[in-house]
């Protein structure tokens, strides 16, 4: 069974660095990229970032590139979503999504993981 | 960037209606395109790709049709377990954009 099991809840205060993760299973981690998905409360979804678990190759959305970083560690099947510095607009739900190629539909998502910046 | 624009931004519905939802994009994405249906508290599902694939295990009553830059999700016969928020996303390149959505309830 495909399943993409992320971290859990954060708490964090503005200018604190976090990292979140997506574990994989039930397939072939390298076989498939990884998409992050940004939902604030109330709101739709939002394309961030992709990587290629394969070799690392990433393409971020211009909303976001500067701001987050993605990651893979292959031994542990396993994506990363990292923020060096947060702001409380990072405040939102966090989904990462599998595709089987860099542009192909997202058929298995994460349980998505609550980021919550607040002073 | 490609812009995806949905319509309407919500919808009601009695149960049976057939109910249609449009996405357009500013360019070009061939068929590149999917749908995704996001029930309340839940994490999204991929209902359709290639604009008109049905995603394995996905009620037929599902379907999506369109090329190019317009494109349609449309539900033969609403049921009560079709609420949910619906959104359209385009995946030819990167930024890979998601429409706006549009929320679905019953009348």
């Amino acid at each position: 069974e495909v399943q993409l099991v992320q971290s859990g809840a954060e708490v964090k205060k503005p200018g604190e660095s976090l990292r979140i993760s997506c574990k994989g299973s039930g397939y072939s981690f390298t076989s498939y990229w990884i998409s992050w998905v940004r939902q604030m409360p109330g709101k739709g979804l939002e394309w961030m970032g992709r990587i290629d678990p394969s070799d690392s190759h990433t393409n971020y959305s211009p909303s976001y590139e500067g701001h987050v970083t993605t990651s893979t560690d292959k031994s542990i099947s396993t994506a990363y979503l990292q923020w060096s510095s947060l702001e409380a607009s990072d405040t939102a739900v966090y989904y990462c999504a599998r595709h089987p190629g860099a542009g192909r539909q997202f058929d298995y998502w994460g349980q998505g993981t609550l980021v919550t910046v607040s002073s | 960037d490609i812009q995806m624009t949905q319509s309407p931004s919500s919808l009601s519905a009695s149960v049976g209606d057939r109910v249609t939802i449009t996405c357009r994009a500013s360019h070009d994405i061939t068929n590149c395109l999917a749908w995704y249906q996001q029930k309340p508290g839940k994490v999204p599902e991929l209902l359709i790709y290639a604009a008109s694939t049905l995603q394995s295990g996905v009620p037929s009553r599902f379907s999506g049709s369109g090329s190019g830059i317009d494109f349609t999700l449309t539900i033969s016969s609403l049921q009560p377990e079709d609420v949910a928020t619906y959104y359209c996303q385009k995946y030819d390149s990167a930024p890979l954009t998601f429409g706006g959505g549009t929320k679905v309830e019953i009348k």
